[in-house]
Order: C-alpha cells, then sequence, then structure tokens
C-alpha cells in the first residue's frame, strides 16, 4: 500500500505557481521522497527527489518539513503542458519498488 | 538519443497464447525493472533485475517471465499462465540498485489480450 496521502485533484491558472501537498506521516529516516508525473497513456516522468533537504532542479522545488512528515512539491510557473497525474511516493533505502498510490490530477487553466 | 526503448507501442494477442515485450536502454545502467499499470490505478512492480544474470520477482510475478542476458535489454513474457494480461506495461531502469538512484521510465506497451 502506498504510504502517501495526497488530494485527489488540483486545479491551477497558468503562469502561477502550482503546490501539490502530501503527506507522509510514517516514513522512516533512510525513506526517500520521490516525485513522479503521468500524462495518460504515457511512461511516469521523473520530476525530484529528497531525503531531508529541500531540493530544486529546472522543473521543480521540492520543501520537504523538518519533521518529514510531509512536503510539497512546486511547479513555479505552471502551463499547460503541466497538467498530468502527479504521484508523491515514499521509497525505503532497502526497496527497489517504487509504490504508487492514486496520486494528484493537476489541471492547469488558460 | 539516450533512453529506454519499448516495443511495441500497441500489442493483440489472442488469449492463450505467450507474448514478449521488449525493453531495451542505452544508458550503461545496471538495474531494470517491469511494472505494471491498470487503468486508473497505480504501478505495481512485476519483475527486477539489479544485474545481469539475475532478477527478482516483484509483487505480482505469476504468469510472467524475464530473462537478463544482456545489461541493455530486458524483456517480459507474458505467458498464459496470466490470468488478465491487458494492461499498460512499463520497463524502467535505474543507474543501480538502492533507494537514492532515480528510477527513469520508458513510454510503455498496450498489450491487448482477447
Amino acid at each position: 500500500d502506498a504510504k502517501t496521502t495526497q488530494p485527489t485533484s488540483m486545479d491551477c491558472a497558468e503562469g502561477r505557481a502550482a503546490n501539490l501537498p502530501c503527506n507522509h506521516s510514517t516514513i522512516s529516516g533512510n525513506e526517500y521522497v520521490y516525485w513522479y508525473r503521468q500524462i495518460h497513456s504515457q511512461g511516469p516522468q521523473y520530476i525530484i527527489h529528497g531525503l531531508k533537504n529541500n531540493e530544486t532542479n529546472e522543473m521543480a522545488s521540492l520543501i520537504i518539513t523538518e519533521d518529514r512528515k510531509s512536503s510539497t512539491l512546486i511547479l513555479p510557473h505552471a502551463t499547460l503542458r503541466d497538467t498530468a497525474v502527479y504521484y508523491c511516493i515514499v521509497r525505503a533505502g532497502g526497496s527497489e519498488k517504487l509504490v504508487f498510490g492514486k496520486g494528484t490530477k493537476l489541471t492547469v487553466n488558460p | 538519443d539516450g533512453g529506454i526503448t519499448q516495443s511495441p507501442k500497441y500489442l493483440f494477442r489472442k488469449e492463450g497464447q505467450n507474448v514478449t515485450l521488449s525493453c531495451e536502454q542505452n544508458l550503461n545502467h545496471d538495474a531494470m525493472y517491469w511494472y505494471r499499470q491498470d487503468p486508473g490505478q497505480g504501478l505495481r512492480l512485476i519483475y527486477y533485475s539489479q544485474i545481469v544474470n539475475d532478477f527478482q520477482k516483484g509483487d505480482i510475478a505469476e504468469g510472467y517471465s524475464v530473462s537478463r542476458e544482456k545489461k541493455e535489454s530486458f524483456p517480459l513474457t507474458v505467458t498464459s499462465a496470466q490470468k488478465n494480461p491487458t494492461a499498460f506495461y512499463l520497463c524502467a531502469s535505474s543507474i543501480r540498485a538502492g533507494a537514492g538512484n532515480t528510477i527513469y521510465f520508458g513510454e510503455g506497451s498496450w498489450l491487448t489480450v482477447v
């Protein structure tokens, strides 16, 4: 079972920041937080991951709370092409599998 | 271009026939994975391989088989023993096994069994 909780759906205006929350209250010290997104009928696209510190790359920023029980993915300037299902995944240090939950359906509106 | 190539994209087979899905990567990754996705559902791990000539069962390995004879190739065979084979199949790879190493996915193969 997925160890994360995400809202089912969210909307965002084009050009604005999209902030996608994720709760992972049972996360352990050696577990990473990964974010992927998936557009219908395509393979999941890796976005970003982190362990303890906040992370930023060319696609997004990941903010992890100090107690690591929740995180937020930030898309700084959402475009229509960012419309997708976003998955927050907790991956254990010794685990080879990604456990995908149902994710958040983000719709970016013109 | 570097990446993970899955073929074919769409495949139709009759019930009772075995079918093999191809997955090739030119990223020089050690670890490779097969996942299955049913409509509206998350991904489930079928098999994974951490190194050539070695592979491990995932959560739903029954009715599937794999081989890893070459580093760049990890084909998946869906056998007639798989009760509900119609699904979206995703191949993935990472530079090596371990949670800190990102897993990258191919574009997927749709298998429909009639």
